[in-house]
């Protein structure tokens, strides 16, 4: 079964860093790996969606990458804004998702 | 249409009733998923359709819990004599084939399904 690990579970930075989130997961044969904001009451939104031949994906401020060989996917988010406090969510398969727990992220203007 | 539509936003139920919970999913998304999230759990897997058919209703918690699409569009979630521990967000999902664009999930806004 496949098991999707995220770190750290909450993360508080002053407005204008760089943000690091990790998401960490067991079976190296995946189908993709998609990365999601979800803000509180609401459904999620999808990021970034890197499919298992791709290193890497960017949009904007926002850079994902994934390492099958060890399992982990990094997103990179430049230059952070009070508007990118949310929950980040990291999820793995190929029809079926399994999520990890998220990251909440807070951004001190 | 331009994301996927669920309704009810919410809902509140007695316990006991039956309740349906709908997904209207973006134009041309061959597969469809609902998904669940309980206070304090993660994002947990019910169902998957392709088309009008479900190969993998794994998800589903009990004999209560059946879901259906018509005409590769539109999907039910009925949950039959809920109980408090139904109380959760149910949220669906649509996406392309393998293929184009891959297994690239959108997602709707949820239902919160509240059971008292």
């Amino acid at each position: 079964k496949q098991e999707v690990t995220q770190i750290p579970a909450a993360l508080s930075v002053p407005e204008g860093e760089n943000l690091v989130l990790n998401c960490s997961f067991t079976d190296s044969a995946i189908y993709n790996l998609q990365w999601f904001r979800q803000d509180p009451g609401k459904g999620l939104t999808s990021l970034l969606l890197i499919q298992s031949s791709q290193r890497e994906q960017t949009s904007g401020r926002l850079n994902a990458s994934l390492d099958k060989s060890s399992g982990r996917s990094t997103l990179y988010i430049a230059a952070s804004q009070p508007g990118d406090s949310a929950t980040y969510l990291c999820a793995v398969g190929d029809y079926k998702l399994s999520f990890g727990a998220g990251t909440t992220v807070t951004v001190r203007a | 249409g331009a994301g996927v539509s669920q309704s009810p936003s919410n809902k509140v139920t007695e316990k006991g009733k039956d309740v349906e919970l709908r997904c209207d999913p973006i134009s041309g998304h061959t597969a469809l998923y609902w998904y669940r999230q309980s206070l304090g759990q993660g994002l947990e897997f019910l169902i998957y359709f392709q088309g009008n058919s479900a190969p993998d209703k794994s998800g589903l918690p009990s004999d209560r819990f059946s879901a259906e699409r018509t005409g590769g569009s539109v999907s039910t979630l009925t949950i039959q004599r809920t109980q408090q521990e139904d109380s959760a967000v149910y949220l669906c999902a649509s996406s392309s084939a393998p293929g184009q664009g891959g297994y690239g999930y959108t997602f709707g806004s949820g239902t919160r399904l509240t059971v008292v």
